[in-house]
């Protein structure tokens, strides 16, 4: 079975641009999350989906949405691109929205120019 | 809100050795989970290990185990035999029962396993 796959792999963008990340869980699973891992740092949660609602939402400004699909695939969304944007985005599915642990994708590394 | 915390940096280790990292963590919470997860170069994060803190019983995988204390908010890592596919990040995470999908995150461990 295919794990937790990412696209695209690596992005380069300007600032002020926007851009869409996209994530596919694991067959079956049906909860999303993603996360935010600035060079040398531990990921930081953004936003967990479940059955295509919003569980939660880390401490991250109204540029950075998300959605899921009837698939349960999930794409982030970040507008207005600012340096500090340039970050690993994981991805993790689970089959639950309480459901541990989650399985991560390989990541999208995305450079603001 | 909880807190986690890696105070190592980077660490070596000869190959065949054990090796323990350190993991302290703030909560107010009663019941939670703990995990280990290992990063490589390749980025993808892969789950080492797990603790559920209503058990007093230390989780063990193979050559990884745990010391959880759960009164002195610790959770250490100890990898026994080192192998150089252990050379990796690794991070200490924590998360409140029941609210999968939103795991708290250490700054991470440069662990290098040296032949």
């Amino acid at each position: 079975d295919a794990g937790v796959t990412q696209s695209p792999t690596h992005l380069i963008k300007t600032r002020g641009q926007h851009v869409t990340l996209r994530c596919s869980p694991i067959s079956g699973h049906k909860s999303v999350s993603w996360y935010q891992q600035v060079l040398g740092q531990g990921p930081q949660f953004i936003f967990q989906y479940y059955e295509k609602e919003e569980r939660g939402r880390g401490n991250f400004p109204d540029r950075f949405s998300a959605r899921q699909f009837p698939n349960y695939s999930s794409e982030l969304n970040v507008n207005a691109l600012l340096l500090g944007d340039s970050a690993l985005y994981l991805c993790a599915s689970s089959w639950s929205s309480k459901d541990q642990p989650q399985h991560f994708g390989d990541g999208t590394r995305l450079s603001i120019l | 809100a909880q807190t986690v915390t890696q105070s190592q940096p980077e660490m070596s280790v000869q190959e065949a050795e054990t090796v323990t990292l350190s993991c302290t963590y703030d909560t107010s919470e009663s019941n939670y989970y703990l995990f280990w997860y290992k990063q490589p170069p390749s980025r993808q994060m892969i789950l080492v290990i797990r603790q559920e803190a209503y058990k007093q019983q230390n989780a063990t995988e193979n050559r990884f185990s745990v010391n959880f204390q759960k009164a002195a908010k610790s959770f250490s890592l100890k990898i026994s035999d080192s192998q150089l596919g252990d050379t990796a990040m690794y991070f200490c995470a924590f998360m409140k029962y029941n609210q999968g999908g939103k795991l708290i995150f250490g700054q991470g461990t440069e662990l290098s396993v040296k032949p």
